[in-house]
């Protein structure tokens, strides 16, 4: 079944460390984007990707880096320089001018 | 800068009522607006408008836009518990392909 898919679902980290999640997508989508979701704020982009090897900033890049070497695939590393990662993080993919999907998300914690 | 305000934030209602979620938007270029719900994980797709004065309409949900007040409801008649979640509303502008989300209005049906 075509889908996004991300990974992991839960993930701890230690403060200081980097962390990569993953995101998939067979849609053939070209646009792929990185959310962040905090209580009471809604959704906040951080990266998107309208194309294989481009991505560019969104609102609360900072701390966070990309990349998109394959179009099926846009993984996020949330650094050791975010100072607050603590938050679910939602991938999304749509076609140019289309209707954006979301995966199931990924819930970030600091230990 | 791009802004989305949706009211009320928080809701509860007795299963059987009917709800009116409000959107309003700032923006430049303006593209399209969308709902979508979220309950645990991912938002799922509602609607989308670009017209206004247009409902659309799916079963016991229905949308509309007017876009000289800038604005967007959301309705739900005859609420049922499965209606409880995050409603949230987003607008796309035009050319920059990434959406812009509002803070989410949670509602919450009691039996």
């Amino acid at each position: 079944d075509g889908g996004i898919t991300q990974s992991p679902k839960y993930l701890f980290r230690k403060e200081g460390q980097n962390v990569t999640l993953s995101c998939e997508q067979n849609l053939n989508h070209d646009a792929m984007y990185w959310y962040r979701q905090d209580p009471g704020q809604g959704l906040r982009l951080i990266y998107y990707s309208q194309i294989v090897n481009d991505f560019q900033k969104g609102d609360i890049a900072e701390g966070y880096s990309v990349s998109r070497e394959k179009k099926e695939s846009f993984p996020l590393t949330v650094t050791s320089a975010q100072k607050n990662p603590t938050a679910f993080y939602l991938c999304a993919s749509s076609i140019w001018g289309n209707t954006i999907y979301f995966g199931e998300g990924s819930w970030l914690t600091v230990v | 800068e791009d802004k989305v305000v949706q009211s009320p934030l928080s809701l509860v209602v007795h299963e059987g009522d009917t709800v009116t979620l409000n959107c309003s938007y700032e923006v430049t270029n303006f593209r399209s607006l969308l709902w979508y719900k979220q309950e645990k994980k991912a938002p799922t797709f509602l609607f989308m408008l670009t017209s206004s004065g247009i409902e659309k309409k799916s079963g016991r949900l229905s949308s509309i836009l007017d876009k000289k007040e800038l604005s967007s409801i959301l309705n739900i008649t005859a609420t049922q518990t499965g209606d409880s979640a995050i409603y949230l509303c987003a607008v796309e502008n035009q050319g920059a392909q990434k959406l812009v989300f509002g803070q989410g209005t949670r509602l919450t049906i009691n039996p």
